[in-house]
């Protein structure tokens, strides 16, 4: 059975203490990863696709990396204004998504 | 118009009634999808429409779930006889096709009370 898991659940973070939101998956023909960000009452944001393994894309603080078999989110020096829920999905014919990280950054 | 638009933001309704969720899709996208988000749950896919083709109603958890896409644009969500754990957030999405460069744009959702 197709599937994503994300871990950890939840994380805290002081401002500037760097992580890394990890999504693993088991899907068969994935043709694609996406990473979304979803603040409380909005829908979920774009912020990247990953197609093959070893491909790597920024976004300011943030640093989407892609292996065979997980995806990394990884935060370098996080802002309170970071804090959000992280999302990953796969593409097959539609959008798979994992249950998401809920990031607290604190000054 | 700029983005995905669904409406109403918030609905509360009674046990037994049906309700309808409207979204209104960005203008020159061909597919458009509908997730549920429950609390703390991720988002689960009900159905996709991809143009004139069939639509996919697999993930429609039951028979009281449709959803009709007309003039290849708006599209409504019907809950037939709401029961309380249709409680969610009812997402809707558009992208310009099927392809997975194509990303996908979600509306800020309808937050569907049951009570």
């Amino acid at each position: 059975e197709d599937q994503v898991t994300q871990s950890p659940e939840a994380l805290r973070l002081q401002e500037g203490e760097s992580s890394s939101l990890n999504c693993s998956y088991t899907v068969s023909g994935l043709r694609g990863l996406f990473w979304y960000r979803q603040d409380p009452g909005k829908g979920p944001e774009f912020l990247f696709t990953l197609y093959s393994a070893g491909e790597e894309k920024e976004k300011e603080r943030l640093k989407a990396t892609l292996t065979k078999k997980e995806s990394f989110l990884h935060i370098t020096a996080p802002k309170p204004e970071d804090s959000a829920t992280y999302l990953c999905a796969v593409q097959l014919d539609k959008l798979i998504f994992g249950t998401g990280t809920r990031l607290q950054v604190f000054p | 118009g700029a983005g995905v638009s669904q409406s109403p933001s918030n609905k509360v309704t009674e046990k037994g009634k049906d309700v309808e969720l409207r979204c209104d899709p960005i203008s020159g996208h061909t597919a458009l999808y509908w997730y549920r988000q429950s609390l703390g749950q991720g988002l689960e896919f009900l159905i996709y429409f991809q143009g004139n083709s069939a639509p996919d109603k697999s993930g429609l958890p039951s028979d009281r779930f449709s959803a009709e896409r007309t003039g290849g644009s708006v599209s409504t969500l019907t809950i037939q006889r709401t029961q309380q754990e249709d409680s969610a957030v009812y997402l809707c999405a558009s992208s310009l096709g099927q392809a997975v460069n194509y990303g996908y744009t979600f509306g800020s959702g309808t937050r569907l009370t049951v009570v």
